[in-house]
């Protein structure tokens, strides 16, 4: 298995462009979700999915869309850039949201740079 | 407002010396605790996780106390090596939410 993949590694925008930020899975899994990451801090949670069809905002939704056509993919869509969403992008999957137990494995990330 | 933080921004170890890591929660109706170790330009990988209703836990080389009388959780690495070496971050769920709340890091350092 591949785990966790993530495209492109590293992208520059400039203000005002959009682009979509593809992330897939071959474990099956039911929940996705997408993080960003920026200097010093945690990740925080942009938007999720407990299966396709089905997404949910989390803390920072605001400039991100998503769908979940498949259960293997979780694409993440900036539709305006600005310099505000200069982030480490990752995105996680997990088997099920059981109890609150959920071990997310995450993809390597992309790195997206707003001028 | 709700938050999940940690003490210590840097810990700098011996190798071979046990580390702690320090983590502080204010939400008292989360019912899972989590940690997680991100090595430089990689995503966070799992470590270990903890319930509720659990005080203690071990796993390989790492235990998480959860003390919820002051809501805080430990993460105690034994021995620590070289490749321990990465940030830290504890994350936390709320009872009901299907999302993780991530607190902001601490960076352990392992000197040889």
């Amino acid at each position: 298995n591949a785990g966790v993949t993530q495209t492109p590694k590293f992208q520059v925008l400039k203000t005002g462009q959009s682009m979509t930020l593809q992330c897939a899975q071959d474990m099956n899994h039911e929940y996705m979700s997408w993080y960003r990451q920026d200097p010093g801090m945690g990740l925080r949670l942009i938007h999720y999915s407990v299966g396709a069809g089905i997404t949910d905002q989390g803390e920072v939704p605001n400039g991100y869309n998503v769908s979940r056509s498949t259960t293997e993919d979780f694409p993440l869509r900036l539709l305006s850039a600005a310099p505000s969403q200069t982030s480490v992008y990752f995105c996680a999957s997990s088997p099920s949201w059981t109890g609150g137990k959920n071990e997310q494995f995450f993809g390597p990330g992309t790195r997206l740079t707003v001028l | 407002g709700e938050s999940v933080g940690l003490h210590l921004p840097t810990l700098s170890v011996q190798e071979g010396d046990n580390s702690i890591i320090n983590c502080a929660y204010s939400n008292s109706a989360s019912d899972y605790f989590i940690w997680y170790k991100q090595e430089s330009g990689k995503g966070p990988q799992f470590i270990i996780d903890i319930r509720s209703n659990m005080d203690k836990r071990q796993g390989q080389r790492v235990t998480v106390l959860l003390n919820k009388t002051v809501k805080h959780l430990s993460l105690q690495i034994a021995a620590t090596q070289p490749g321990d070496s990465a940030v830290y971050f504890c994350a936390e769920n709320k009872t009901g939410r299907r999302a993780l709340t991530f607190g902001s890091g601490t960076r352990l350092q392992v000197q040889p």
